[in-house]
């Protein structure tokens, strides 16, 4: 059964400083890994999808690379703002039909 | 930008009772799904749906539950007789593909039951 991690669980920097979220995993078998973001008491907004074949993908600030054979992904974001304080979350996608094992996300506060 | 959406945005019902959580998917999305976030918990899996039929479900998704797209357009979640521990945020999501597909979520149902 997968079990998805995510240290730390909260995250305090200053603003304009580039960050790395951490995310494992238990089953190197997974078919993709997805980045999430959310904000307090809404819903989650698709960051990254990295399939299993690939190794990283990029969006604006936001880069997720995928190590499967450590099992790990990491969610690296470049030049925070304040406007990035949220939860973020990582979710693997199994092998039958795309059900998500999430993690417990990492908390993040930007301080202006 | 296409959006799942999800009502009611928030729901009190009293235990025992029936309650219905609608969703509309992307129009063009083949795959549906509901997942649940007890407060202060991880975002858990219940359901995928294709094809008009669950395609997987979890331990969490019991008798109690059920899935029905009656249209062409919604998705709904039916809890039979709710129970304390139903409390929680309810998420509909849906992808175009299955395996390698992007999951979209909805904004959340939240449910009380008293």
């Amino acid at each position: 059964k997968q079990e998805v991690t995510q240290i730390p669980a909260a995250l305090s920097v200053p603003e304009g400083e580039n960050l790395v979220l951490n995310c494992s995993f238990t089953d190197s078998a997974i078919y993709n890994l997805q980045w999430f973001r959310q904000d307090p008491g809404k819903g989650l907004t698709s960051l990254l999808l990295i399939q299993s074949s690939q190794r990283e993908q990029t969006s604006g600030r936001l880069n997720a690379s995928l190590d499967k054979s450590s099992g790990r992904s990491t969610l690296y974001i470049a030049a925070s703002q304040p406007g990035d304080s949220a939860t973020y979350l990582c979710a693997g996608g199994n092998n039958a039909g795309n059900m998500l094992t999430f993690g417990g996300g990492t908390r993040l506060m930007v301080k202006p | 930008e296409p959006e799942v959406t999800q009502t009611p945005s928030h729901q009190v019902t009293q235990m025992g009772q029936e309650v219905i959580l609608r969703c509309v998917p992307i129009s063009n999305h083949l795959y549906f799904y509901w997942y649940r976030q007890i407060l202060g918990q991880k975002v858990e899996f219940l359901v995928s749906f294709y094809n008009n039929e669950i395609s997987e479900k979890s331990e969490i998704f019991d008798d109690q539950f059920s899935v029905e797209r009656p249209d062409g357009s919604n998705f709904t979640l039916k809890i039979r007789s709710t129970k304390l521990e139903d409390s929680a945020m309810y998420f509909c999501a849906s992808s175009r593909l299955s395996n390698t597909g992007e999951l979209f979520f909805g904004e959340g149902s939240r449910l009380t039951v008293l």
